[in-house]
């Protein structure tokens, strides 16, 4: 079956530091990539996503690239600032399956 | 952006009382999710529909019942809340491949 498999955190970082949060996958199909971010007190919200190979998801300063080869889909982000202090998801849309998988969720930490 | 609320947003409450969760939205998406988040933070499916009259079980086995009578409206329902059921409940609605959350209701049972 499917599955996601992210990076365990907590992770704490200085501000402008560049990030990375590790997301592999196993698929029976050709699946969509997202990742969703939740911040203190609220739902999740999606932050970028990305439907096929090679795609870069983009939003808010963070990037994801679809990496069949690789079968992973990492967040990157150059410069954090406080405000990206969240918990963050990794998660896959596979054809034909009406359930997303989800990560266990990272929470990310940035201090002043 | 996507319109889709849930009240209460805070409950506290004791064991044994029957409570109802709501969920609505305004896509007029058919596809409707439950999910139970712990403070591990991980989220668990419990209940999921695909329309009208259409209501299944998550991964994650749930005392709670859900139901669906109009498309904009998935409440979920616990007919006798325990301390077990204390959590965060995020509801979900869905249309392609994209799923919109609400805000979520963190419920606490004393």
């Amino acid at each position: 079956g499917d599955s996601v498999t992210q990076m365990e955190g907590p992770v704490t970082l200085s501000e402008e530091a560049f990030l990375t949060i590790n997301c592999t996958y196993t698929a029976t199909g050709y699946p969509s990539l997202f990742w969703y971010v939740q911040y203190p007190g609220e739902g999740l919200q999606l932050l970028l996503k990305a439907t096929k190979a090679d795609d870069k998801g983009s939003n808010k300063g963070f990037e994801a690239t679809y990496r069949k080869e690789t079968t992973s889909f990492h967040l990157e982000k150059g410069s954090v600032q406080v405000s990206d202090s969240a918990v963050y998801f990794c998660a896959l849309a596979d054809f034909g399956n009406e359930k997303l998988t989800f990560g266990t969720g990272t929470r990310l930490t940035i201090i002043p | 952006e996507a319109d889709i609320y849930q009240t209460p947003r805070y409950l506290v409450i004791g064991t044994g009382k029957k409570i109802t969760l709501e969920c609505s939205q305004t896509m007029g998406h058919d596809k409707m999710y439950w999910y139970q988040q712990d403070p591990g933070m991980e989220l668990h499916l419990i209940h999921y529909s695909y329309g009208v009259n259409s209501t299944e079980k998550g991964d994650l086995s749930s005392e709670s019942t859900v139901s669906r009578i109009r498309t904009e409206h998935f409440p979920l329902t616990l007919e006798s809340a325990r301390p077990s059921h204390t959590s965060q409940y995020l509801c979900a609605s869905r249309v392609y491949n994209e799923q919109f959350f609400g805000p979520g209701t963190r419920l606490t049972v004393l």
